[in-house]
């Protein structure tokens, strides 16, 4: 069964400080894995795509990686802002077919 | 440009009464679907359309039921309220179909 399971649940740090969350899947063929932020009582919002040949890719303050090998993917925040309060849902596409399979997604607060 | 738009954003029902939700989208996408969203559970798919005149069952499709007259369009109709369908509903699109998806700002339901 395809599941992708993120990490932590939820998290809370200063402005201005970096975070690391985590997303790791079981999902195959693998197609592609995006990172999309929900902010509260919004839809998401991709923030990026990464493929199957990529390892980094980044998109301002946020950095995604891929590791294709141990089917994990990582979305570094850097420096973060109050604005980035929100939900971060993974998303991973399966090859072959149109099915994509949602993590539950890491609840992050940051505080002043 | 709106993107994709819902209507209603919140909505109390009963037991057993029965209702629409609207979403249209402006972008010419010809993929359009429908989640739901509930806590600690990631987004799972209820029904999808991969163009007018053209509709099919997700992960979740009892006791909803879709239709696709246009290419703007997809409504989804709940038959008879049950609260189990208590949730957050949003409607997404994309082009291709394996693009990023596009999200409606959600439909907050409660069913008592």
């Amino acid at each position: 069964k395809n599941q992708v399971e993120q990490s932590p649940q939820s998290l809370i740090i200063l402005e201005g400080k970096n975070c690391t969350l985590q997303c790791n899947y079981t999902v195959s063929p693998f197609s592609n894995l995006r990172w999309y932020k929900q902010d509260t009582g919004r839809g998401p919002v991709s923030l990026t795509i990464m493929t199957f040949s990529e390892n980094t890719k980044s998109n301002g303050r946020y950095t995604a990686t891929l590791d294709a090998d141990t089917k994990q993917s990582s979305l570094h925040i850097t420096a973060s802002q109050l604005s980035d309060s929100a939900s971060y849902i993974c998303v991973v596409r399966s090859g072959g077919g149109n099915k994509l399979t949602f993590g539950t997604g890491t609840q992050l607060k940051v505080e002043l | 440009n709106a993107g994709v738009t819902q209507t209603p954003k919140f909505q109390v029902l009963k037991t057993g009464q029965s209702m629409t939700l609207q979403c249209a989208q402006d972008m010419n996408h010809e993929y359009m679907s429908w989640y739901r969203q509930d806590p600690g559970m990631g987004l799972r798919l209820i029904h999808y359309s991969v163009g007018a005149g053209i509709t099919d069952q997700g992960e979740v499709p009892n006791g909803y039921n879709v239709s696709r007259s246009t290419t703007e369009d997809f409504p989804l109709r709940l038959l008879s309220a049950a609260p189990s369908q208590t949730s957050v509903y949003f409607c997404a699109s994309s082009y291709p179909a394996t693009g990023e998806l596009f999200f409606g700002e959600g439909s907050r339901l409660t069913v008592l």
